[in-house]
């Protein structure tokens, strides 16, 4: 089975832009779950989907939003970019909605200037 | 609030001893716990994972160590070898957060010859 992909694989903008990224879970798999990872704070959760709806969120301003499409596949946008928001971006989908194992895709690397 | 703590940054080992990376939880609604090795600019590539129901589980030359008394967890490596050289994260997750991992900071394995 092919694992989680995500586009692009890097990124820049520029503050004030907006961005979305991509993500395509692993085949039969129709949770997505989005990770910020930054030197700072290390990786933190931004939200779950599972079919088409948002399951849990993390404590992100509302610039980041996310949606799920019916083929399972994600994207997630920031809108008004900040020097901040330069990090990498992970993508992660699961079978199930319980306990169960989460798998990365390699994450998008977006640098804001 | 730091909810799961590696409280150790690094770690060095020689090649065919055991590597031990330590993991101490505080938030006890974590209920399934995991180890993800990690290379930068990479995603999290799980290794093993661990239900609060268990307090062992195997899987080759990794074997997860869970105890709950004590909100404490490890991951043993036997024996370890250069290609273990990563970042390690352990990750937890709760009943009907089971989507939401929460990492520890990371814990930096080199194994030398």
């Amino acid at each position: 089975k092919a694992g989680v992909t995500q586009t692009p694989r890097y990124l820049i903008k520029t503050r004030g832009q907006q961005v979305t990224l991509s993500c395509s879970p692993i085949s039969g798999h129709r949770s997505v779950s989005w990770y910020q990872q930054t030197p700072g704070q290390g990786l933190q959760f931004l939200f779950e989907y599972f079919s088409e709806t948002q399951r849990n969120k993390g404590n992100f301003p509302g610039r980041f939003s996310g949606r799920q499409f019916s083929n399972s596949r994600s994207e997630m946008n920031v809108s008004t970019l900040e020097l901040g928001d330069s990090a990498l971006y992970l993508c992660a989908s699961r079978a199930s909605t319980g306990p169960d194992t989460q798998y990365f895709g390699p994450g998008t690397r977006l640098t804001v200037l | 609030d730091q909810q799961v703590k590696q409280n150790s940054p690094s770690l060095s080992v020689q090649e065919g001893r055991i590597s031990i990376l330590n993991c101490d939880y505080t938030n006890s609604m974590f209920d399934y716990f995991l180890w993800y090795k990690k290379y930068p600019a990479e995603g999290p590539t799980f290794l093993i994972s661990i239900s609060s129901i268990k307090d062992k589980n195997e899987d080759g030359r990794f074997t997860v160590f869970l105890n709950k008394s004590a909100k404490h967890l490890s991951l043993h490596i036997v024996p370890s070898q250069p290609g273990d050289s990563a970042v390690y994260f352990c990750a937890a997750s709760g009943t009907g957060t089971a989507s939401k991992l929460t990492f520890g900071t990371g814990t930096r394995l080199q194994v030398t010859l």
